[in-house]
């Protein structure tokens, strides 16, 4: 099946700090996601993205499907940014599942 | 509108008990998916069902089964449970099954084995 890795597994930063997450994957996507998961378990959708570029307030996500990887920029990032961030793949013929990766574990300290 | 909703939110069962979660998709959803999520991990493929049939299935013993009402609401069953089902279990609803769809997941259901 597909792989998706995300990189790196874990990250702290001061409030304020910029930073950018990865997802690689291995095979051409329908869908590419990127989620927040919150304390409480519940998947947050930040992007629906499978290819371009979107922007929404402080964070930002760009897609190049032709070279597999997808990225999300935190700027100026909050407190209640902390949690973990993931990225899930639709591989292109199998509509039905997404694939998820391992997660990044965003701490963000005051 | 309300977004995708699970229940219950936490349950704790016994080894070898049988277990039943549900899930309300989005107004206008017809395709709902289950997956498992166990500590430190991504959430896992469990089940998708469209138009109440089942579409596509992950790699879960047949202890695990599910089902899709006409309303589109859906339940995931676990038969003779063992302790490595403990997980977030969580229901994920999209508009179809086209290509590309985004999907919306509810809060998930604690299930833990003891």
């Amino acid at each position: 099946g597909i792989q998706v890795e995300q990189s790196p597994p874990d990250l702290i930063l001061q409030e304020g700090a910029n930073s950018t997450l990865r997802c690689n994957f291995s095979d051409s996507v329908n869908n590419l996601q990127w989620f927040h998961q919150n304390p409480w378990g519940q998947l947050i959708n930040l992007f629906y993205i499978p290819s371009g570029t979107k922007q929404n307030g402080r964070l930002s996500a760009t897609t190049v499907a032709t070279e597999r990887y997808s990225l999300l920029y935190i700027s100026s990032s909050q407190t209640t940014d902390s949690g973990v961030y993931f990225c899930a793949v639709e591989k292109g013929g199998s509509n039905y599942k997404l694939t998820f990766g391992k997660g990044t574990l965003l701490t963000v300290n005051p | 509108d309300a977004g995708v909703t699970q229940s219950p939110t936490h349950l704790i069962k016994t080894r070898g008990q049988h277990v039943t979660l549900r899930c309300s998709p989005i107004s206008g959803h017809k395709s709902v998916s289950w997956y498992q999520q166990v500590l430190g991990q991504g959430p896992q493929f469990i089940f998708q069902y469209y138009e109440k049939e089942e579409r596509g299935r992950g790699n879960f013993p047949d202890r695990f089964s599910a089902r899709q009402f006409p309303n589109y609401s859906s339940e995931l069953n676990v038969n003779a449970l063992l302790l490595g089902d403990s997980a977030l279990y969580l229901c994920a609803s999209s508009l179809s099954r086209s290509f590309g769809t985004e999907a919306f997941f509810g809060q998930g259901t604690r299930l833990t084995v003891v």
